[in-house]
């Protein structure tokens, strides 16, 4: 069965500090990665993806994504981060085949302290 | 910008009831979908839609069915609500093809079923 792992269901960090969400999955094939982030109460927003080419995706408000097709990883990044950047990630991947939708995961919250 | 509403954020309901949740998008995405957002267990995909008049089921589809009579609006039915449904229902829509396009969400509807 396709499915995505994230393997942490909180990650806590101290702002300033670099971040990272990780999410394996297994889907076969070259799927589509997606990251989006859910700020309480709120629908979830799109923050980056990965179709093909370079394996470092950049998306919105500083977040990077490491694509690693031999583990099948897709890892959300930051540097530096901020308390603002406090909420629900999820990882989403769409395998290579017309209508289909996304798979997520079960979702990472984070936690960022002053 | 993509606009995805949903007609209620939050929406209490009995046992028994029979529940509509509207979703609309104003950019004349052909694909829409139904996912229910539950701790811990990320979002299940209930149904979606291709286009006007076609539904597929999702992960989840046991107690839902759904309308897609114009190609802006998606609706949700409870035929006869249970406590088990109580959950984030959230929708959203999507250019179609087999390209990555991201999936644009509504707000999400807060369903409680006492």
């Amino acid at each position: 069965a396709q499915s995505v792992a994230q393997p942490e269901d909180q990650v806590n960090v101290a702002e300033g500090n670099p971040l990272t969400v990780k999410c394996t999955y297994s889907v076969s094939g070259n799927p589509y990665l997606f990251w989006y982030v859910q700020y309480p109460n709120r629908g979830l927003q799109f923050l980056l993806k990965y179709i093909t080419g370079d394996n470092l995706v950049k998306g919105s408000y500083g977040f990077e994504a490491e694509f690693n097709k031999s583990q099948t990883s897709f890892h959300l990044k930051k540097p530096s981060a901020l308390v603002s950047d406090s909420a629900l990630y999820f990882c989403a991947v769409r395998p290579n085949q017309a209508g289909t939708a996304l798979i997520f995961g079960k979702g990472t919250t984070l936690s960022v302290s002053s | 910008d993509v606009k995805v509403t949903q007609s209620s954020r939050y929406l209490v309901k009995r046992t028994g009831e029979k529940v509509f949740l509207e979703c609309v998008q104003d950019m004349d995405h052909e694909n829409m979908f139904w996912y229910r957002q539950d701790p811990g267990l990320g979002l299940r995909l209930i149904y979606f839609s291709y286009d006007v008049k076609m539904k597929e089921k999702g992960d989840i589809p046991e107690g839902y069915s759904v309308s897609r009579e114009k190609k802006e609006r998606f609706s949700l039915i409870l035929e006869s609500a249970s406590t088990n449904q109580t959950s984030m229902y959230l929708c959203a829509s999507r250019e179609p093809g087999q390209g990555a396009n991201e999936q644009f969400f509504g707000p999400g509807t807060r369903l409680t079923v006492l």
